[in-house]
């Protein structure tokens, strides 16, 4: 992912709505993809993840898509709720046997009530 | 359990002295690493252990210095470090079953302030 700088691009949604969060990843090798959620003063949590041989994996409330033509990985989240405010990060491993991952810049939740 | 423990929380130090970050798991993982984060940026990978052997240094400078004792436990040594080190820095483990593949999960960090 590119550096946005200082600011973080921000997702705003109302309580209830459903969000996607996209994710451009720059390694056509790439073949596991992974989606994890920060919450200030804390470490990256682990929400979701997808191997290259899959298009779309569904979790609880959370759906991972994946489109290896335009390199494009996009996180949904229903009915989103206040807890679920926090930055969100995508991450790569395109190591070729090392698990090494490369993240996205991240963009911040902002769940209004 | 998939916790990741990180110690100390805190940490602030000048650029003359010497101390450690203390990272711990005990799921069975056999692969841990260290990362650095700066505000409002992703974890950038410092280094990565691979059954207590260090696998990958992200050319990171020798005033970082990992140690991995055995399996559930991971160092980062830290002498003569500069203000703009300043950041947090996080620990993962994963099992290293299937590097291409293994999750990652992240302890809480610890937050170093060099003044």
């Amino acid at each position: 992912g590119e550096s946005v700088g200082l600011h973080l691009p921000t997702l705003s949604v109302q309580e209830g709505d459903n969000s996607i969060i996209n994710c451009a990843y720059s390694n056509s090798a790439s073949d596991y993809f992974i989606w994890y959620k920060q919450e200030s003063g804390k470490g990256p949590q682990f929400i979701i993840d997808i191997r290259s041989n899959m298009d779309k994996r569904q979790g609880q409330r959370v759906t991972v898509l994946l489109n290896k033509t335009v390199k494009h990985l996009s996180l949904q989240i229903a009915a989103t709720q206040p807890g679920d405010s926090a930055v969100y990060f995508c991450a790569e491993n395109a190591s070729g046997g090392y698990n090494k991952l490369i993240f996205g810049a991240g963009t911040r939740l902002a769940v209004h009530p | 359990d998939t916790e990741v423990t990180q110690t100390p929380k805190h940490l602030v130090m000048g650029m003359t002295n010497k101390k450690s970050l203390k990272c711990e798991q005990h799921m069975g993982h056999r692969a841990m690493y260290w990362y650095k984060q700066k505000a409002k940026k992703p974890p950038e990978l410092m280094f990565v252990y691979s059954y207590e052997k260090l696998s990958i240094n992200e050319s990171v400078p020798s005033r970082f210095s990992p140690e991995c004792p055995n399996s559930s436990l991971l160092n980062l040594h830290l002498h003569a470090l500069q203000p703009e080190d300043s950041a947090l820095y996080l620990c993962a483990s994963s099992q290293d079953r299937d590097p291409a593949t293994d999750t990652q999960y992240f302890g809480p960090g610890t937050r170093l302030t060099v003044l």
